[in-house]
């Protein structure tokens, strides 16, 4: 079975802070996708990023960066330089190889304050 | 491009009527999702459908759910006899060919049962 656990339900920050989204995972399988998916006021899932089990890479978009480490199964999410605009809640998801459906994380509400 | 379309964006029935809840996937994607969003139970998976394969119904809560994807596009969730617990946001989302690729998710249908 499949789990993903974002123990942060809540974060507030200032505006210009960093702040990490923390996501540990638990799978039996070999090869799986991670994924992190953002939710703003609107409601409509957007998607952010994909990472696969066998690629540690850690990836940097503009002021989003993504660290994953299989050591730990965790896909901790950063955002520097936060803005009000982030002000989200952010979902970690997993999918494994061979299984079709997304197991969620129950989600972390991002609020930035200006 | 068109991104995944639901219709209808809200919907409010009385407990016991039957409710139809439609899916429009991005073009040319053959895979396509049904989740659920609901503030005690987080996202959950309802229902997957690629191709012409038996779809996968492993997360239908009870027998009252049921869904159909005709001609490998539109999908339709029906819900009989509806029971306030329905209550949720219902999401769709739509994948392309290749097993690892992202999910997008549509807009959503808020269903509310009085």
């Amino acid at each position: 079975a499949q789990k993903v656990t974002q123990a942060q339900t809540e974060i507030s920050v200032v505006e210009k802070e960093d702040v990490t989204l923390d996501c540990v995972y638990e799978t039996r399988d070999t090869t799986y996708y991670l994924f992190w998916y953002k939710q703003p006021p609107s409601g409509e899932l957007v998607f952010l990023i994909r990472r696969n089990s066998f690629d540690e890479q850690n990836e940097i978009s503009g002021r989003y960066s993504w660290n994953f480490q299989k050591s730990t199964s965790s896909f901790n999410f950063t955002i520097t330089a936060s803005q009000v605009v982030d002000s989200a809640v952010y979902f970690c998801a997993l999918r494994a190889e061979g299984a079709q459906k997304l197991v969620f994380g129950q989600g972390t509400r991002l609020t930035i304050n200006p | 491009g068109a991104g995944v379309s639901q219709s209808p964006s809200n919907k409010v029935t009385e407990k016991g009527k039957d409710v139809e809840l439609r899916c429009d996937p991005i073009s040319g994607h053959t895979a396509l999702y049904w989740y659920r969003q609901s503030l005690g139970q987080g996202l959950e998976f309802l229902i997957y459908f690629q191709g012409n394969s038996a779809p996968d119904k492993s997360g239908l809560p009870s027998d009252r759910f049921s869904a159909e994807r005709t001609g490998g596009s539109v999908s339709t969730l029906t819900i009989q006899r509806t029971q306030q617990e329905d209550s949720a946001v219902y999401l769709c989302a739509s994948r392309g060919r290749l097993s690892y690729n992202e999910q997008f998710f549509g807009p959503g249908t808020r269903l509310t049962v009085l």
